[in-house]
């Protein structure tokens, strides 16, 4: 996924909808991937994660699901509240010598009251 | 218990200058990475460290540099500041490698 610079893609939502957050990955050869998410000001705080050999896990209101077959991630997120207005970013790690993260473009959720 | 833990939070340099930003890994965690990150844009990767040794490095240029100590906190140098290293840097630690966590990071302005 390549960044989008300054203008980041935006869902807004309505409060107690729910929310879904799409991302593109880039290697299909990615053993991971994590979910996270970034108030203004704060580093990327993490969600919920997912491996490679699995295609859906569910968290504390959040589900992630993977599709393998065209490299998309997605984060559900139910029943919206304020507190999740943040930008979201997808991760894949492609596990070699390092564990680094590669970063998609990031989502901004706007909950309206 | 706590995060990831990062100083200064926010400073300012001039360009030509050097900096020195830390990082304290949460404890127990062994693996320390830095990422860079520019408004707008999602963090880029640029150190890996586990257990005091280097595993990976981003595409960034040799004036940044990195080592971590023996206590597992890391140090994030860069030397020679450009106005395009104005950024957020975040450190990020693991236990197994797999589930990071970051700190809030260092915000450097170079002017």
């Amino acid at each position: 996924g390549e960044s989008v610079g300054l203008h980041l893609p935006t869902l807004s939502v309505q409060e107690g909808d729910n929310s879904i957050i799409n991302c593109a990955y880039s290697n299909s050869a990615s053993d991971y991937f994590i979910w996270y998410k970034q108030e203004s000001g704060k580093g990327p705080q993490f969600i919920i994660d997912i491996r490679s050999n699995m295609d859906k896990r569910q968290g504390q209101r959040v589900t992630v699901l993977l599709n393998k077959t065209v490299k998309h991630l997605s984060l559900q997120i139910a029943a919206t509240q304020p507190g999740d207005s943040a930008v979201y970013f997808c991760a894949e790690i492609l596990v070699d010598s390092s564990y680094k993260l590669i970063f998609g473009s990031g989502t901004r959720l706007l909950v309206r009251p | 218990d706590a995060g990831v833990t990062q100083s200064p939070t926010h400073l300012i340099k001039t360009r030509g200058q050097h900096v020195t930003l830390r990082c304290s890994p949460i404890s127990g965690h062994k693996s320390v990475s830095w990422y860079q990150q520019v408004l707008g844009q999602g963090p880029q990767f640029i150190f890996q460290y586990y257990e005091k040794e280097e595993r990976g490095r981003g595409n960034f240029p040799d004036r940044f540099s990195a080592r971590q100590f023996p206590n597992y906190s890391s140090e994030l140098n860069v030397n020679a500041l450009l106005l395009g290293d104005s950024a957020l840097y975040l450190c990020a630690s693991s236990l197994d490698l797999a589930t990071i966590y970051f700190g809030e990071g260092s915000w450097l302005t170079v002017v």
